[in-house]
């Protein structure tokens, strides 16, 4: 596609269900990143990846979050048992090596 | 601990004048800069970005100044269009890892009037 997609654009959910996030980078793009923007703040990352490998997960809060590129493409941000501190906006972006990172419009995951 | 700041969350510009949007950091092995651009309920836009070898970048209406030894830097667009209406984050990214993950600001919201 002509940019990065991120599937659904909007989840509400309740506290302690499972929620997928889906990010489909720009085509070619090796280089993936996760980050979680919460109200009145900027960005913080979570996690990249290189290819199908998690090259830093040094972002992600706790054992609740896993993320995974299985195909080098796709990528799917995990989150068990969620809670309420959870809620924000789930950034997906990629790039190329010595280019920009490009970002997707974001998840708004609400947990209620 | 913020590493990226950004101390002014909003500003107000009058159409055609300049926009100063301002950006400290603490941590010195940064080496590279970026501004963003972001619209409500879009992700965030690469604006323009500056190396730590260089002390400004420029591209059209959008100029980008880093000061090393004071761990500043500013983005100037000039002149101001009512479309530069948005919130600008500055980003860091370096320290020689192989990650390139950017670190945030929290981030200004420019409103320029017409």
């Amino acid at each position: 596609g002509a940019g990065v997609s991120q599937t659904p654009s909007n989840k509400v959910t309740e506290k302690g269900k499972y929620v997928e996030l889906r990010c489909d980078p720009i085509s070619g793009h090796t280089a993936l990143y996760w980050y979680r923007q919460s109200l009145g703040q900027g960005p913080e990352f979570l996690i990249y990846f290189q290819g199908t490998g998690a090259a830093d997960d040094s972002g992600l809060p706790n054992d609740r979050f896993f993320a995974v590129r299985p195909e080098g493409s796709v990528s799917t941000l995990k989150i068990q048992r969620t809670e309420r501190g959870d809620s924000a906006v789930y950034l997906c972006a990629s790039k190329e090596p010595n280019t920009e990172a490009f970002f997707g419009q974001g998840t708004r995951l609400t947990v209620v | 601990d913020q590493q990226v700041k950004q101390n002014s969350p909003s500003l107000s510009v009058q159409e055609g004048r300049i926009s100063i949007l301002n950006c400290d950091y603490t941590n010195s092995m940064f080496d590279y800069f970026l501004w963003y651009k972001k619209y409500p309920a879009e992700g965030p836009t690469f604006l323009i970005s500056i190396s730590s070898i260089k002390d400004k970048n420029e591209d059209g209406r959008f100029t980008v100044f880093l000061n090393k030894s004071a761990k500043h830097l500013s983005l100037h667009i000039v002149p101001s269009q009512p479309g530069d209406s948005a919130v600008y984050f500055c980003a860091a990214s370096g320290y020689g890892g192989a990650t390139n993950k950017l670190i945030f600001g929290t981030g200004t919201l420019l409103a320029v009037q017409p």
